[in-house]
């Protein structure tokens, strides 16, 4: 069953402008990933935040985790059209190891 | 390092045939995934190995669909028989820890006609 929801579905941008994904979760976590997939391609490991972690910075990446709202957002600071690409949250529980995932936010960044 | 491989990259075939996915996780993780991606149900796991032994098979959709870890380096997904609802993306991952980063493989794309 799906864990997290992520909002907005679609975004679209300009390159440039930041854009920023939102996830929602209903059970505990031990900790919450966000992965990248390209069109027709794998996914791709961006980002891990553990469930005592606030704030997480990679590069123009950006997640913040709040376990007392079950929510998390991912930023992505100075858009490029090469981030074009479907964004899904994923947590991990605290009773086992695979990862559950949400819908995914489909990101356009035109030039 | 290689990265996860999966074989084939496409499959098509038709309903009643039996289908093979094929994973080879990056060497030394101990834990291997089977995914499955549809635009309906989104991803969803399917079972997972650690240490070649099956720990969660829950995600089986049903009787027809086993899996198989005979070694480190070797996993199958095996549908048999073969039903157009079976249509998705298949995709492996493999890590060393568990819920930690998982790295998938470029996925089977599956076509049941």
């Amino acid at each position: 069953s799906q864990q997290g929801e992520e909002d907005p579905q679609a975004l679209s941008i300009q390159e440039g402008e930041n854009a920023t994904m939102n996830c929602s979760y209903k059970t505990s976590i031990n900790n919450l990933q966000w992965y990248r997939q390209n069109s027709g391609r794998g996914l791709v490991h961006l980002i891990l935040i553990r469930s005592n972690e606030r704030e997480k910075h990679s590069g123009r990446l950006r997640v913040t985790l709040d376990t007392s709202k079950k929510s998390s957002s991912l930023l992505i600071t100075a858009s490029r059209a090469a981030d074009t690409a479907s964004y899904f949250c994923a947590t991990v529980s605290n009773s086992g190891y695979a990862l559950n995932f949400g819908k995914g936010t489909s990101l356009l960044v035109t030039p | 390092d290689a990265g996860v491989i999966q074989s084939p990259r496409h499959e098509v075939t038709e309903m009643g045939q039996e289908v093979t996915l094929r994973c080879k996780p990056i060497s030394g993780h101990d834990y291997l995934f089977w995914y499955r991606q549809t635009m309906m149900r989104g991803l969803e796991l399917l079972i997972y190995f650690n240490n070649n032994v099956p720990i969660d098979d829950s995600g089986m959709p049903e009787d027809r669909f086993s899996a198989k870890m005979p070694n480190a380096s070797f996993s199958t997904l095996k549908i048999q028989p073969s039903e157009p609802r079976d249509s998705a993306v298949y995709f492996c991952a493999s890590t060393t820890g568990g819920g930690e980063t998982q790295y998938f493989g470029p996925g089977t794309r599956l076509l049941v006609l």
